[in-house]
């Protein structure tokens, strides 16, 4: 089965520019996740979507971030307008439904490095 | 509060030796996931092993170990007899129920092995 594929690889942009990030999750999980890691610290929760339904968003830095599942399938983040702070590099990942047993593995893309200048 | 702490940002070690990377997690909740994530230079972090909380039995795959500690809230991974391919970035990870799971990551723990 394919991964989790993640697109750009990596962007450049200029600070006040708006970028967005896609992500697609593995057929059939419910479960998307987007996480940001900044300059070697640790790997941040941003935000869960259970299929096109926000679950938790808690993680969200700010109203500057805006991330869609549109019929349950890809998602979308979208960072408008881009701050120097944002630069980092944003996961996704994605699992199958909660359930009994619980696997709670995460299925990683290989992340979306942003750079803003 | 929710927290993994991997005290060890980088160690670096020459082939054939052992290495242990430390994790420290800290919760109230009674039940919880831990879990070990491998990124290697490609980026995408790779699943290595899942402990529940009431399961502290050790666990021993190939070269790879893990000692669960819940007296010391401590999930400690060792790689016996290191290869260079196990140059990579470690995480450590804490799941907790919080009306869906949530994974809560360490900083991670870059380890280097030289041939």
């Amino acid at each position: 089965e394919a991964g989790v594929t993640q697109f750009p690889s990596h962007s450049v942009i200029e600070k006040g520019q708006t970028v967005t990030l896609r992500c697609d999750p593995i057929s059939g999980h419910d479960n998307l996740y987007w996480y940001r890691r900044v300059m070697g610290k640790e790997i941040k929760f941003l935000l869960h979507f259970v299929k096109e339904s926000k679950q938790d968003e808690s993680g969200m830095p700010n109203n500057r971030f805006l991330a869609e599942r549109t019929g349950g399938t890809y998602s979308t983040l979208k960072v408008q307008p881009a701050e120097l702070e944002d630069s980092g590099v944003y996961f996704c990942a994605s699992s199958r439904s909660t359930g009994t047993p619980y696997t709670g593995e995460l299925f990683f893309g290989e992340g979306s490095r942003l750079t803003v200048l | 509060a929710q927290k993994v702490t991997q005290a060890q940002t980088e160690i670096s070690v020459v082939e054939k030796e052992d290495v242990t990377l430390d994790c420290v997690y800290e919760t109230r909740d009674t039940t919880y996931y831990l879990f070990w994530y491998k990124q290697p230079p490609s980026g995408e972090l790779v699943f290595l092993i899942r402990r529940n909380s009431f399961d502290e039995q050790n666990e021993i795959s190939g070269r790879y170990s893990w000692n669960f500690q819940k007296s010391t809230s401590s999930f400690n991974f060792t790689i016996t007899a290191s290869q260079v391919v196990d140059s990579a970035v470690y995480f450590c990870a804490l799941s907790l129920y919080t009306g869906g799971f949530k994974t809560i990551f360490g900083a991670g723990t870059r380890l280097f092995v030289k041939a």
